[in-house]
């Protein structure tokens, strides 16, 4: 099976661009997650989902980040207007629906802002 | 709340020691807790998982974990450490009754293997 997939892997845009980070959970997982890792902050949940409905936004840091699940197979996560601030690796990873099964993540986009 | 502690954020081994990495989880009952390996410029990749079946629990790559629950402590080892270990290592929990498989991570162990 295809693992989750993240594009692109690499962006580099200036401030107050717009980015979108996509991403394709794996086949028949019901949550998908978004992550942010930095050096000082390490891994922060951004928001999650479940069978495409938004369940917990509170680690969006500011309204200038939004995220949608259109469908079951695609995500995305937008930042606008982008700062420098919000250079980091994003990550999604999405799971199974049974309590206790592992997140699966993908290999992360490396976003910076110039 | 549930949290997660790594002691140690890193740790330096020679190839072939003994490599532990400490996890110290807080919560009020045993709740399902993972491994997750990182690797430069990947994402996370699952390592092991404990999910109540049993208190030893192996994982890939000869990584085994023990779950205390006395300790409150869910500690990963490998006997005899290999320079491609050399990555960070995360412990999350997934507390029992949280729903929606959401995890909790540490901040992570960065492991350093020399020759």
């Amino acid at each position: 099976d295809a693992g989750v997939i993240q594009s692109p892997r690499h962006e580099v845009t200036e401030m107050g661009q717009e980015v979108t980070l996509r991403c394709k959970p794996i086949s028949g997982h019901d949550y998908l997650f978004w992550y942010r890792q930095t050096m000082m902050r390490g891994l922060e949940l951004l928001i999650y989902f479940n069978n495409n409905v938004p369940i917990d936004d509170s680690g969006m840091p500011e309204d200038r980040f939004s995220a949608k699940m259109p469908n079951a197979s695609f995500s995305t996560l937008k930042i606008q207007p982008s700062e420098p601030r919000d250079s980091a690796v994003y990550f999604c990873a999405s799971s199974l629906r049974q309590v206790g099964q592992p997140q699966h993540f993908g290999d992360g986009t490396r976003l910076s802002i110039l | 709340a549930q949290s997660v502690t790594q002691l140690g954020s890193h740790v330096s081994v020679s190839e072939g020691a003994l490599v532990l990495l400490r996890c110290n989880y807080s919560s009020s009952v045993p709740p399902y807790l993972f491994w997750y390996v990182q690797y430069p410029n990947q994402g996370l990749q699952l390592l092991l998982k404990y999910t109540s079946a049993a208190t030893l629990v192996k994982g890939i790559n000869g990584f085994e974990a023990e779950f205390k629950k006395s300790e409150t402590s869910f500690h990963l080892t490998k006997p005899s450490a290999h320079m491609s270990d050399a990555a960070e290592y995360f412990c999350a929990v997934s507390p029992f009754g949280g729903g929606y498989n959401k995890l909790i991570f540490g901040a992570g162990t960065r492991l350093a293997v020399h020759p």
